[in-house]
């Protein structure tokens, strides 16, 4: 069974710092989504990563996928209040049904 | 151009109740799906369809039912609700990769 597990769960940031979120997943997968939450509303997707070594950057995130470690990583940069949101990746299996898998989301809060 | 149009979007049920969350996209997807969000939780696969007529069961499927009669609908059906089906539940609609999402249905059971 596909397990996909983000850590940190919640995380407390400054304005103007700097963090990464990270998405770990258990089973073969070139192809990884990133969502956004706000809270109350529906998935608004972030990023598509799509092979091995790749990035996709927009504004102060920036989203990375290494497959061979099964891992894919959100970089903030010099975050602000706008970007607190819940975050969720979701793995590909590659199965026919096109069936996503998501991890637990991380909450996070930009603090001013 | 709407995407995913889901309703109703709060919904209050006794136990016992039944109900249809409705659920059409007008972008002609093949691909299908309903997740539930439990609160401070990921989302979770009930029941998914890869085209008009086919329809399969996801993680938790267990006091759900669906049907996809036409290739815009996929409704989600209640049979005798309980207080652990009190969620916000998704639907999503995919051609071939990548998810559009409805708005949600946030229904509690009581």
């Amino acid at each position: 069974e596909l397990k996909v597990e983000q850590n940190p769960l919640f995380l407390s940031m400054q304005e103007g710092k700097n963090y990464t979120i990270y998405c770990n997943y258990s089973t073969t997968s070139d192809r990884l989504y990133w969502y956004r939450q706000d809270p109350g509303k529906s998935l608004e997707s972030l990023f598509v990563l799509l092979s091995n070594g790749a990035v996709k950057q927009e504004g102060r995130l920036m989203a990375s996928l290494d497959t061979k470690a099964r891992l894919s990583t959100l970089h903030i940069t010099a975050a602000v209040h706008d970007l607190s949101a819940t975050y969720f990746c979701a793995v590909d299996p590659g199965e026919a049904t096109n069936k996503l898998i998501f991890g637990t989301g991380t909450l996070l809060a930009v603090q001013p | 151009n709407a995407g995913v149009t889901q309703t109703p979007k709060f919904r209050i049920l006794k136990i016992g109740q039944s109900m249809t969350l409705q659920c059409t996209q007008d972008m002609n997807h093949n691909y299908m799906y309903w997740y539930r969000q439990d609160p401070g939780m990921g989302l979770k696969l009930i029941y998914y369809s890869v085209g008009a007529g086919i329809t399969d069961k996801g993680e938790v499927p267990n006091g759900y039912n669906v049907s996809r009669s036409t290739t815009e609908d996929f409704p989600l059906r209640l049979e005798l609700a309980a207080p652990s089906q009190t969620s916000v539940y998704f639907c999503a609609s995919s051609p071939t990769r990548g998810y559009t999402f409805g708005s949600g249905t946030r229904l509690t059971v009581v």
